[in-house]
């Protein structure tokens, strides 16, 4: 079956600290993992797409890894800010069974940065 | 340049009544879609479509209908409204990179 999980379920940092969520999949076939931010009360916000052949790939502060062989994927946040409090979301594409791409969506970790 | 638009922000309707959820978007984008976000689940596909003219069902279609008579905007209605249906609805624009609109919350009593 098609999963994405992700751990932890919240966090709870510091302000100029660093984090690193997690995404673990069974997805198959593998097209590409997406990380979103979603702040509360917003639509989600891409953060990056990585292809099988990218093992990282940075957005400002945030940077993300993807080890395909182990089917895992990181996204590590630097100097953490008060705006960085949101919904992080993996979410893995893969096609169907009629060969039409398809998203599945992790349940995202809440984040929450304390001053 | 506004992205993606959605209307209305805000909607409470009786079971049984009838509503269409407004997307729009300015990017030129062929690829619309319309999601539900639920308490606990991952956000899942209702309609999408891949251009003017072309729609086709997601995962959770029943109860809904859309249609796409432009590029620029990507109507949802709800035909009789059911409990079940109290979600946040998120219409997206884009199929590699997807842009999101603000959401509309609703709630059927």
């Amino acid at each position: 079956k098609n999963q994405v999980e992700q751990s932890p379920q919240s966090l709870i940092i510091l302000e100029g600290k660093n984090c690193t969520l997690q995404c673990n999949y069974t997805v198959s076939p593998f097209s590409n993992l997406r990380w979103y931010k979603q702040d509360t009360g917003r639509g989600p916000v891409s953060l990056t797409i990585m292809t099988f052949s990218e093992n990282t790939k940075s957005n400002g502060r945030y940077t993300a890894t993807l080890d395909a062989d182990t089917k895992q994927s990181s996204l590590h946040i630097t100097a953490s800010q008060l705006s960085d409090s949101a919904s992080y979301i993996c979410v893995v594409e893969t096609l169907n069974a009629g060969n039409n791409r398809k998203l599945i969506w992790g349940l995202g970790t809440s984040l929450a940065v304390n001053p | 340049n506004a992205g993606v638009t959605q209307t209305p922000k805000f909607q409470v309707l009786k079971t049984g009544q009838s509503m269409t959820l407004q997307c729009a978007q300015d990017m030129n984008h062929e690829y619309m879609s319309w999601y539900r976000q639920d308490p606990g689940m991952g956000l899942r596909l209702i309609h999408y479509s891949v251009g003017a003219g072309i729609t086709d069902q997601g995962e959770v279609p029943n109860g809904y209908n859309v249609s796409r008579s432009t590029t620029e905007d990507f109507p949802l209605r709800l035909l009789s409204a059911a409990p079940s249906q109290t979600s946040v609805y998120f219409c997206a624009s884009g199929s590699h990179t997807q842009y999101f609109g603000p959401g509309t919350r609703l709630t059927v009593l």
